[in-house]
């Protein structure tokens, strides 16, 4: 099965600043890769699928990169709402599997 | 729109099976897509649990394949979870989720229920 290393766990920040969060494939995963936002008490909501492209209604200052084992999420500008949980999924093989989670606080 | 709505016990006992089902609002289970569950344990992450395809294609959570099944009712328009010999470890908040292929690229899990949590405990 195909393990899926997020970094860092926890992350302080402020409004305004520009985040970066990693994701790590334990194998090649082309550019199969998923990326949520979950708030406390609510069901996770896609934000970037194919490694790189925006759901639809999400704001452009997320944006996701990468490809094969290696994946970033960024944040080019915190705003308030963005302070949340953010998970990874990779959707190469049948057996779907996230990332452990990087939950971004504000500093 | 398309909704999903969780239901189904949210205290069962030790040893004991979950039964959870998720009925579905805004589209026919029988036209298309993925189904799945996803279970979140208080405090922690995501686990991806199984998914089934409208014909009843099922896939599993290699970790939890033995005690998992997946079904699908297209008459009711829901499709159901149940998980056997629960101990207190699946204690969690049980999602149920749409796998989409519509996305250039790939699949991913688009709607989502609210979540129902479920205790596992005598």
């Amino acid at each position: 099965d195909i393990q899926m290393t997020q970094s860092p766990s926890s992350l302080s920040a402020s409004v305004g600043d520009r985040v970066t969060i990693t994701c790590r494939a334990s194998q090649s995963i082309s550019s199969y890769l998923n990326w949520y936002q979950q708030k406390p008490g609510k069901a996770p909501k896609l934000l970037i699928y194919a490694a790189s492209s925006l759901q639809s209604g999400v704001p452009s200052r997320f944006s996701g990169s990468g490809s094969g084992t290696d994946f970033t999420l960024t944040i080019s500008s915190l705003q308030p709402e963005d302070f949340a949980t953010y998970y990874c999924q990779q959707s190469y093989s049948t057996e779907y599997s996230f990332g452990q989670g990087t939950k971004l606080e504000i500093k | 729109q398309v909704q999903l709505q969780e239901s189904g016990p949210g205290l069962v006992k030790p040893s004991e099976t979950l039964s959870l089902t998720c009925a579905v609002s805004g589209y026919s289970i029988s036209s298309g897509y993925y189904w799945g569950w996803i279970r979140q344990p208080p405090g922690k992450g995501l686990e991806w649990i199984g998914s089934i395809y409208h014909s009843g294609s099922t896939y599993y959570n290699p970790s939890l394949k033995s005690r998992v099944t997946i079904s699908v009712d297209t008459s009711k328009n829901q499709f159901s979870l149940k998980l056997s010999s629960v101990t207190a470890a699946d204690t969690a908040v049980y999602y149920c989720a749409r796998y989409s292929g519509d996305y250039p690229g790939g699949y991913a899990f688009d709607i989502w229920g609210q979540g129902t949590m479920v205790t596992v405990s005598s």
